[in-house]
């Protein structure tokens, strides 16, 4: 497809399960980001990858949150031991370069529910 | 600490009448401002950005207006269709940070029919 795909596009969990979200950006777009929209909230940041180098992790909650990104491609976030307040729409998007415009693309969102 | 602040969760207007949706922000290294719009169940896209070395920017019934000294940008949406009611995201990028982008919570546009 020609747009961000995100899957899956809702989740429902137990407490302390894992879960992997996985976004498939714009072929040919370097840069990905990851951002979480919990219920009333704005999109806050979680993680940026751009290319070969090493990822901004700044956002990243906690230790229980990490991401991957593999062949400057798919990327896949991981939530270990999840707990309740990880419930929200996790928002990945991809730009050309380092947002050069600022303008990023993003895809529909994966919702988490955690029981 | 919210960086960027929309104080309005929800604004109605009538068909044809303006929209002006407001966005406070504190950090004083914002350059760069975006305006996404949201609708259900689909990711935000782009509608429209300015630069800190302008004060407007217009594209077609859109216009964002940036006061410096104020910290304030706002976006005005002129005449408004039934078609514009989504959330609007007022989002702020520092500079020397291409990074990432800080968002504001959002503002739900309802036009009326």
């Amino acid at each position: 497809g020609a747009g961000v795909s995100q899957s899956p596009s809702n989740k429902v969990t137990e407490k302390g399960k894992d879960v992997e979200l996985r976004c498939d950006p714009i072929s040919g777009h370097t840069a990905l980001y990851w951002y979480r929209q919990s219920l009333g909230q704005g999109l806050e940041f979680l993680i940026y990858f751009q290319g070969n180098s090493a990822p901004d992790k700044s956002g990243l909650p906690s230790d229980r949150f990490s991401a991957e990104r593999t062949g400057g491609s798919v990327s896949t976030l991981t939530i270990q031991r999840t707990q309740q307040e990880d419930s929200a729409v996790y928002l990945c998007a991809s730009s050309l370069a380092a947002m050069n415009t600022g303008e990023l693309f993003f895809g529909e969102g994966s919702r988490l529910t955690v029981l | 600490d919210q960086q960027v602040k929309q104080n309005s969760p929800s604004l109605s207007v009538q068909e044809g009448r303006i929209s002006i949706l407001n966005c406070d922000y504190t950090n004083s290294m914002f350059d760069y401002f975006l305006w996404y719009k949201k609708y259900p169940a689909e990711g935000p896209t782009f509608l429209i950005s300015i630069s800190s070395i302008k004060d407007k920017n217009e594209d077609g019934r859109f216009t964002v207006f940036l006061n410096k000294s104020a910290k304030h940008l706002s976006l005005h949406i002129v005449p408004s269709q039934p078609g514009d009611s989504a959330v609007y995201f007022c989002a702020a990028r520092a500079s020397g940070s291409a990074r990432q982008l800080t968002f504001g919570s959002g503002t739900q546009l309802t036009v009326l029919p």
